[in-house]
């Protein structure tokens, strides 16, 4: 009953590295996302994708980027990191946007120097 | 541009007494609103939710609370418990079928 799997749970970049933040789930969710959370700023959503092959941007969406190829997987790409990057990261997933089943995963801290 | 606020970013109460948690919204047509309550290195978990047709929506010590006029909800623990001591956040879709979240409210449960 593994849910959703972030990966990996804490890394430290140097700016301009870049990197791929990991998210599966095994409940064959079409509905996935990412969030970043900071401080004073609650959880703010960056991409989403309502199914294998599509996806979308949400309200902070610059320097990531995101790629649906199978409905398990939904990796989250920092092109060239920042420190404003810096953030803790949340994949969700849900079996359609709208109600409560929404299920995130653990987390990922990310810190860019 | 936050659209939904929740102002207060921390709260302590002491155990056994009403944590009364609030959240206020922009938009009027946002009609479906939840609560998830996060613990430290942990996601979040769906705690309750309303719809804009009801006015209150109880599940054991939690209860919610909807003023559309006022475009303001609340959260209701009672009693609190130390276990609930956690960030709990308020979220609602927006109209383009996003779930959008407040900044978080911080409760400490002293015993």
């Amino acid at each position: 009953n593994a849910g959703v799997t972030q990966t990996p749970k804490f890394q430290v970049l140097k700016t301009g590295q870049s990197m791929t933040l990991q998210c599966a789930q095994d409940m064959n969710h079409e509905y996935m996302s990412w969030y970043r959370q900071d401080p004073g700023m609650g959880l703010r959503l960056i991409h989403y994708s309502v199914g294998a092959g599509i996806t979308d941007q949400g309200e902070v969406p610059n320097g990531y980027n995101v790629s649906r190829s199978t409905t398990e997987d939904f990796p989250l790409r920092l092109l060239s990191a920042a420190p404003s990057q810096t953030s803790v990261y949340f994949c969700a997933s849900s079996y359609s946007s709208g109600g409560n089943t929404i299920y995130f995963g653990e987390g990922s801290w990310l810190t860019v120097v | 541009d936050q659209q939904v606020k929740q102002n207060s970013p921390s709260l302590s109460v002491q155990e056994g007494r009403i944590s009364i948690l609030n959240c206020d919204y922009t938009n009027s047509m946002f009609d479906y609103f939840l609560w998830y309550k996060k613990y430290p290195a942990e996601g979040p978990t769906f705690l309750i939710s309303i719809s804009s047709i009801k006015d209150k929506n109880e599940d054991g010590r939690f209860t919610v609370f909807l003023n559309k006029s006022a475009k303001h909800l609340s959260l209701h623990i009672v009693p609190s418990q130390p276990g609930d001591s956690a960030v709990y956040f308020c979220a609602s879709y927006n109209q383009g079928g996003k779930l959008i979240f407040g900044q978080g409210t911080e409760l400490s449960v002293k015993p």
